[in-house]
């Protein structure tokens, strides 16, 4: 069983719906969760970021977490042609030395105009 | 501010031979990582410098090695390349360490013949 799972899509909404992006893990001691957006011939870019359970909200985007269900969740509304690109879930156990980021294989995520 | 800058961008190499590829960090950035994206296995991680040191690595062959200079920039080598090498390179900085904010730059696209 890998460390993080996530669904393998590709994924493909209308523009305006709600999407759910999920990741779940088997490593209790990851505490620090992240969900990066890489579009086509591009790096990664951190979209965002919480510590521990919980949710947090940033404009269209919510992500949460629910560490008992090792269960992670980005939840994008009105969705726009402009979010189509792949999604990577990441996370981490510690920050600084000796961290490193494990992380999701993406989905990738196609919003029709 | 610039970005994080992956030279060069596109590489094709044949089996046996060596590559080095290069990475330019966020300016006051002094952490350096590298992962190997491939479509079957996602991001997997390499290995981590700071500060000229390696405080961190995956699980690769002894064919990957890394270094980092006093100026924060770095390189990756892979020696005797295998068809498996096969995979976008990618460099990600971030200021003190905090793998968990990682800025990643575009790559380099590896292709070995």
């Amino acid at each position: 069983q890998k460390e993080v799972e996530q669904d393998p899509g590709p994924l493909s909404v209308p523009e305006g719906a709600i999407v759910s992006l999920n990741c779940t893990y088997s490593n209790s001691a990851f505490q620090y969760f992240m969900w990066y957006r890489q579009y086509s011939r591009k790096g990664p870019e951190l979209l965002m970021y919480t510590y521990s359970s919980g949710n947090k909200e940033d404009g269209r985007f919510t992500a949460q977490v629910d560490k008992s269900s090792k269960y992670i969740s980005l939840f994008i509304r009105d969705s726009q042609p402009s979010d189509s690109a792949t999604y990577l879930c990441a996370m981490s156990a510690h920050t600084g030395a000796n961290s490193k980021l494990t992380f999701g294989k993406g989905i990738t995520l196609s919003v029709r105009p | 501010k610039a970005g994080v800058t992956q030279t060069p961008r596109y590489l094709i190499k044949t089996r046996g031979q060596q590559v080095t590829l290069s990475c330019s960090p966020i300016s006051g950035h002094r952490s350096v990582s590298w992962y190997q994206q491939t479509p079957g296995q996602g991001l997997q991680f390499l290995f981590e410098y700071f500060s000229e040191t390696q405080r961190n690595k995956g699980n690769f062959p002894g064919r990957f090695s890394g270094r980092q200079f006093s100026n924060s920039r770095s390189e990756m080598n892979v020696s005797t390349l295998e068809l498996g090498d096969s995979a976008l390179y990618l460099c990600a900085s971030s200021r003190d360490g905090a793998n968990e904010k990682l800025f990643f730059g575009s790559g380099t696209q590896l292709s070995v013949l």
